[in-house]
């Protein structure tokens, strides 16, 4: 099992451009999020989906949108990057939360510059 | 409002010693609260978890105190070692699981000496 793999590692993009980071899980987890870490900072929600076809905003939903068209994959698209934009990206899924099991397992992260 | 709160950026402790990462909280609604390890250039890795309905999970070296009364958490790492270096993020969880979110403090570095 590649358990939250994240695609790309790492992207440089200038002011205006737009992307998107594609987070892909096989453990067939019904919920996923997006985060960003900023230094000093900790983990904050961006958005987040308890199920395919299911988005919702987290805590920074700011200049993002998200899809999960499929229940292994949850993208995270920026239609116009801002230099505030910088920061490291984590991709979570887990089991739904009313199983015991409720710990969210993390992708290897994205690092994404905007100029 | 920060509603996890980890007042302490770093920590050194000697090898074989104990290492105590300390988490407040504010809201009481959240039921479960995590540990999390992160290396650099790493993704967050699950250590230990306790419910709100327990005071004490031990794990290994990794014991998890809860205090209600004080809102207040604590990892204890013993005996340390140096590949405990880290940085811990301390969790809790609210909304009793249905959406799984997460509310995490801003970490503490630990740095474990040889």
């Amino acid at each position: 099992n590649a358990g939250v793999t994240q695609t790309p590692k790492f992207r440089v993009l200038k002011t205006g451009q737009s992307m998107t980071l594609l987070c892909a899980q096989d453990m067939n987890h019904e919920y996923m999020y997006w985060y960003r870490q900023d230094p000093g900072m900790g983990l904050r929600l961006i958005h987040y989906s308890v199920g395919e076809g299911t988005t919702a905003k987290g805590e920074v939903p700011d200049g993002y949108n998200v899809s999960r068209l499929k229940k292994q994959n949850f993208l995270l698209g920026l239609e116009s990057a801002a230099p505030s934009q910088t920061s490291v990206y984590f991709c979570a899924s887990s089991y739904s939360g009313w199983r015991e099991s409720h710990e969210q397992f993390f992708g290897p992260g994205t690092r994404l510059t905007v100029l | 409002d920060q509603q996890v709160k980890q007042n302490s950026p770093s920590l050194s402790v000697q090898e074989g010693r104990i290492s105590i990462l300390n988490c407040d909280y504010t809201n009481s609604m959240f039921d479960y609260f995590l540990w999390y390890k992160k290396y650099p250039a790493e993704g967050p890795t699950f250590l230990i978890s306790i419910s709100s309905i327990k005071d004490k999970n031990e794990d290994g070296r990794f014991t998890v105190f809860l205090n209600k009364s004080a809102k207040h958490l604590s990892l204890h790492i013993v005996p340390s070692q140096p590949g405990d270096s880290a940085v811990y993020f301390c969790a809790a969880r609210k909304d009793g699981g249905s959406q799984g979110n997460l509310i995490f403090g801003k970490g503490t570095k630990l740095s474990v000496k040889p």
